[in-house]
C-alpha cells in the first residue's frame, strides 16, 4: 500500500479545472516538501512540480502545486485533452528515511 | 543531448542476479545525485534507491531492497549502477534512472527504463 494517498481516478473536460490530492501525515507530507509527476501512456515520468509550488522551466503555469499540513494538491486549469495521463506525487518520508510515492491519480478528459 | 539510458535489463530467475547500468549525456553528471525508480506494469511508481552527487557517499535503500541491491556510480564514465542480487519475482519491473533537480525525489531528467524480470 503506498505511504501517501491519492485518488485512483479524476476527470474533467476541457477548459475545465480539476485537482488532485495527495494525503500523507506528519513523517512525509507534514515535515516535506512534494514534487508532482505527469506519467503519459508508454513513457517515463515528467517532472511537474517540485518543493511544493515550484515549476521546473518548461511546464506551463496552468499546473500549480500547493501544500497545507499533512496534505498536497495538484492543480491543473484549462484541462487539454494531452493532459490525460497518471500523476503521482512524492516526499521525503523522515521515519522510512526514504522516498515514497502515492498511488497514481489516472486523469481522464472527458 | 542531454540524456539518460539505461541498459541491462532481461529474463532472470528467482536468487539470481543483474547489473543496471544508466549512461549520462549532454550534462555534469557528478554533480547530480542519481536515482533508481522503478514500476511495475500497469501498476505506480516505486523507489528504490538513491546516491549522492560527487564522491556518492551517501546512500538511501528502500526496505524492499535494503541488503540486495547496491547503488553506486563511475562518474569519470558518467554512469549510475544498480547491481541486483537475491532477486525475487516481485522485483520484476521496468528500472527508471533519473536525475535530482533538488533534494532527493524532483528528479527532472528520466531514462525510458530497462525492464526486469524475474520468473522461473
Amino acid at each position: 500500500q503506498p505511504v501517501l494517498t491519492q485518488p485512483p481516478s479524476a476527470s474533467g473536460t476541457p477548459g475545465q479545472r480539476v485537482t488532485i490530492s495527495c494525503s500523507g501525515s506528519s513523517s512525509n507530507i507534514g515535515s516535506n516538501t512534494v514534487s508532482w509527476y505527469q506519467q503519459l501512456p508508454g513513457t517515463a515520468p515528467k517532472l511537474l512540480i517540485y518543493s511544493n509550488n515550484q515549476r521546473p522551466s518548461g511546464v506551463p503555469d496552468r499546473i500549480s502545486g500547493s501544500k497545507s499540513g499533512t496534505s498536497a494538491s495538484l492543480a491543473i486549469s484549462g484541462l487539454q485533452s494531452e493532459d490525460e495521463a497518471d500523476y503521482y506525487c512524492a516526499a521525503w518520508d523522515d521515519s522510512l528515511n526514504g522516498v515514497v510515492f502515492g498511488g497514481g491519480t489516472k486523469l481522464t478528459v472527458l | 543531448e542531454v540524456r539518460l539510458l539505461e541498459s541491462g535489463g532481461g529474463l532472470l530467475k528467482p536468487g539470481g542476479s543483474l547489473r543496471l547500468s544508466c549512461a549520462a549525456s549532454g550534462f555534469t553528471f557528478s554533480s547530480y545525485a542519481m536515482t533508481w525508480v522503478r514500476q511495475v506494469p500497469g501498476k505506480g511508481l516505486e523507489w528504490v534507491s538513491s546516491l549522492s552527487g560527487s564522491g556518492g557517499t551517501t546512500t538511501y535503500y528502500a526496505d524492499s531492497v535494503k541488503g540486495r541491491f547496491i547503488i553506486s556510480r563511475e562518474n569519470s564514465k558518467k554512469t549510475l549502477f544498480l547491481q541486483m542480487n537475491t532477486l525475487r519475482a516481485e522485483d520484476t519491473a521496468v528500472y527508471y534512472c533519473a536525475r535530482s533537480l533538488s533534494g532527493w525525489y524532483s528528479y527532472d531528467l528520466w531514462g525510458q527504463g530497462t525492464l526486469v524480470t524475474v520468473s522461473s
